[in-house]
């Protein structure tokens, strides 16, 4: 399985700053096809995972542009700009590229 | 928009079977893929496995010998069983919409304790 390591596993930042989520993968995740299926989602509490980016850099209907995903082969980035109250939550990594699909363990973003 | 929505019992005892109902609206599930996955009390997320389009599965291997997911196309919904359950199988179960490789609507999520 691909094991996906996320740090770090916790973070605190003041409104308006930004923030960087770290996530690598123990395999590259470039598919057959010349895609890299690397996910990001949020899940604020009390809520299901919301879907923030997808394929490393591309955001899902409707997020804001303050999420930005980077990266490539193994390593990847999520960073957070301006950070608002409703970012908080916890953020995992999640790669489609191989059976099983497999997440990363979670970062939690706290609001100082 | 799509929608999913899980129901199903909240306890189930050792070495018995869960069983979950994925209930979805606004899509039909014989496009695309329709998975299940769960988060184990810490955070830990797994995927446990999907019905496609056409009704084919993949599981987890993890699972793969407890598992089914099976479909009603006529209700648009599709089930999750999973066998011989144990304490270490309580966990948050959700269904989800998957497209490319990724999962894109989520259900609320329901909450599976197995204890006697």
């Amino acid at each position: 399985d691909v094991v996906m390591t996320q740090t770090p596993v916790s973070l605190s930042v003041s409104l308006g700053g930004q923030v960087s989520i770290s996530c690598r993968s123990s395999q590259s995740l470039v598919h057959n096809n010349g895609n890299t299926y690397l996910s990001w989602y949020l899940q604020k509490p009390g809520q299901s995972p919301q879907l923030l980016i997808y394929k490393v850099s591309n955001r899902f209907s409707g997020i804001s542009d303050r999420f930005s995903g980077s990266g490539s082969g193994t390593d990847f980035t999520l960073k957070i700009s301006r950070v608002e109250p409703d970012d908080l939550g916890v953020y995992y990594c999640g790669q489609g590229t191989q059976y099983p699909l497999t997440f990363g363990s979670g970062t939690k973003l706290e609001i100082k | 928009e799509v929608q999913l929505q899980e129901s199903g019992p909240g306890l189930v005892k050792p070495s018995q079977s869960l069983s979950l109902t994925c209930s979805v609206t606004g899509y039909s599930i014989t496009s695309n893929y329709w998975g299940w996955i769960r988060k184990f009390p810490g955070n830990k997320m797994e995927w446990m496995g999907y019905i496609s389009y056409s009704g084919s599965t993949s599981y987890n291997p993890s699972l793969k010998s407890r598992i089914s997911i099976t479909r009603d196309t006529s209700k648009n919904q599709f089930f999750l069983q999973l066998n011989s359950v144990t304490t270490e199988d309580t966990a948050t179960y959700y269904c989800a919409y998957s497209y490319a490789h990724r999962f894109d609507y989520w259900g609320q999520g329901v909450m599976v304790t197995v204890s006697s």
